[in-house]
C-alpha cells in the first residue's frame, strides 16, 4: 500500500524554466510534508517542509503548495538550473509517528 | 561538524553470507533510521531507534534483518543468510527528537548479493 505516491518517475525541464514536482497522498492523518533531493550516489538532503496548517511555504527558488482536500503537494522550482538535475523525493509523516513515508521519486533533468 | 557516517560504502557479498552494515548519527541526534531503496524504488523504512525506548522494527521485510544501537550512538543494522532480493542502498539517517525535525542521511552502503 503506497500511502505516498509521486506519478512521474520523470521531468525535464530547460534551464530557467519552472519545475513542477507532484506528489499525492492517502492517508488524511499526515500532517506534515518534506521534499528530499538525492544527488548519485549521496543520501538525500532535505529541501523544504510544510505543516498542513499551511498551504504555502516558500525558500528562495523553492516553493511547496499543499492542498489537503485534494491530498496533493507540488514543489515549484524558479528559474530551474542545472544543479538542480536531481531525483527529488516527497515525505510525509502523522505527528507523534516518527515515522517518515517517502514516495518513489521523480528525476528531475534540467537542460541547458 | 560531521555527518552521519555509514561503513562500508559498498558491499559484495555472496548468497547465504551474513553481512553487517554500520552506521555513526550526528553527535547529540537521539533518533536513528535505516531505509533502504532497492532499484527503482523509493525510500523502504526498515527500523527506528529514538532514545531507550524500544525500536520500532515493524519495517523489516524477514526475521533475517535485525538492528541494534549501543549506548544511544552507533548502529549496526545485520543481514543474515543474505539472499538475492537484499540488494539495495541501505540508508541510515538521524535526527532531533521532534517529529518535524529533518532527517539527515548518511551517503548509505551499496548491497550487491551474488
Amino acid at each position: 500500500d503506497q500511502q505516498v505516491k509521486q506519478n512521474s518517475p520523470s521531468l525535464s525541464v530547460q534551464e530557467g524554466r519552472i519545475s513542477i514536482l507532484n506528489c499525492d497522498y492517502t492517508n488524511s492523518m499526515f500532517d506534515y510534508f518534506l521534499w528530499y533531493k538525492k544527488y548519485p550516489a549521496e543520501g538525500p538532503t532535505f529541501l523544504i517542509s510544510i505543516s498542513s496548517i499551511k498551504d504555502k511555504n516558500e525558500d528562495g527558488r523553492f516553493t511547496v503548495f499543499l492542498n489537503k482536500s485534494a491530498k496533493h503537494l507540488s514543489l515549484h522550482i524558479v528559474p530551474s538550473q542545472p544543479g538542480d538535475s536531481a531525483v527529488y523525493f516527497c515525505a510525509a509523516i502523522i505527528q507523534g509517528a516518527q515515522k517518515l513515508v517517502f514516495g518513489q521519486g521523480t528525476r528531475l533533468t534540467i537542460n541547458p | 561538524g560531521a555527518g552521519v557516517s555509514q561503513s562500508p560504502s559498498n558491499k559484495v557479498t555472496e548468497k547465504g553470507k551474513d553481512v553487517e552494515l554500520r552506521c555513526d548519527p550526528i553527535s547529540g541526534h537521539t533518533a536513528l533510521y535505516w531505509y533502504r531503496q532497492s532499484l527503482g524504488q523509493g525510500l523502504e523504512f526498515l527500523i527506528y531507534f529514538q532514545g531507550n525506548s524500544a525500536p520500532d522494527k515493524s519495517g523489516l521485510p524477514s526475521d533475517r534483518f535485525s538492528a541494534e544501537r549501543t549506548g544511544g550512538s552507533v548502529s549496526t543494522l545485520t543481514i543474515q543468510r543474505t539472499q538475492q532480493e537484499d540488494s539495495a542502498v541501505y540508508l541510515c539517517a538521524s535526527s532531533l527528537a521532534a517529529y518535524n525535525s529533518p532527517l539527515h542521511f548518511g551517503n548509505g552502503t551499496r548491497l550487491t548479493v551474488t
